[in-house]
């Protein structure tokens, strides 16, 4: 089993503040990574999907860039909210397989 | 509305009685899956089917059964579930196995096994 890992396991930020998290992944036969966002009590939902090295996503105040080379990705998310408290998860996708590799995730929480 | 159901979101019940979780998805997605969620692990993949009748083992398959006789439902079946199945489940599909597609989760199933 490959590993995917996200740090930092939790952090709290104030309304206002930018943060950004890391999803690290075996660089080796990559071929996609995905970040979802997870509110308690619903499913995770997609946020991105990112394939080519260099790829930069966007979506209103959330972000992310991917490197496959070194095999990390980050996410960040500007002016956080408290509606942006979640636990957001990244999974890795290798080349041949059809297996997600979901890292545990990173739960934020926003103080207002 | 583009869904994936879940059912039943909540049960309890005793070793060794066989349940089945049901899933099913209105978006006519060829590859659907079973996850489950435990303290501190990510999601971990039970089974997955990348369409009818096709189905293989995730990386947790042991004690666990699917089927997937059409298109639209991946029930997951426990013959003879145990405590160490006590667990968040989500079913999720996607339109194909390739991974560029994202993946659709449903609202999830707690399972508690006694």
């Amino acid at each position: 089993i490959l590993n995917v890992e996200q740090s930092p396991q939790s952090l709290h930020v104030q309304e206002g503040d930018s943060t950004n998290f890391t999803c690290s992944f075996p660089s080796s036969n990559f071929y996609a990574l995905h970040w979802y966002r997870w509110e308690t009590a619903k499913s995770p939902k997609a946020l991105f999907v990112m394939t080519l090295n260099g790829d930069e996503k966007k979506k209103g105040r959330i972000s992310a860039t991917l490197n496959t080379k070194e095999g990390y990705s980050y996410l960040y998310i500007k002016g956080s909210q408290p509606e942006d408290s979640a636990t957001y998860l990244c999974a890795s996708i290798t080349s041949g397989t059809y297996k997600y590799i979901f890292g545990t995730g990173t739960r934020l929480k926003v103080l207002a | 509305e583009a869904q994936v159901t879940q059912n039943p979101r909540y049960l309890i019940t005793v070793t060794g009685k066989k349940l089945t979780v049901t899933c099913s998805q209105n978006m006519n997605h060829e590859y659907m899956s079973w996850y489950r969620q435990d303290p501190g692990l990510g999601l971990r993949q039970i089974y997955y089917s990348m369409n009818v009748e096709v189905t293989d083992k995730g990386d947790v398959p042991e004690g666990y059964k699917v089927s997937r006789k059409e298109k639209r439902n991946f029930p997951l079946i426990l013959e003879s579930p145990s405590p160490n199945q006590t667990s968040l489940y989500f079913c999720a599909s996607s339109f194909s196995g390739l991974s560029g597609n994202t993946i659709y989760f449903g609202e999830g199933s707690w399972l508690t096994v006694v």
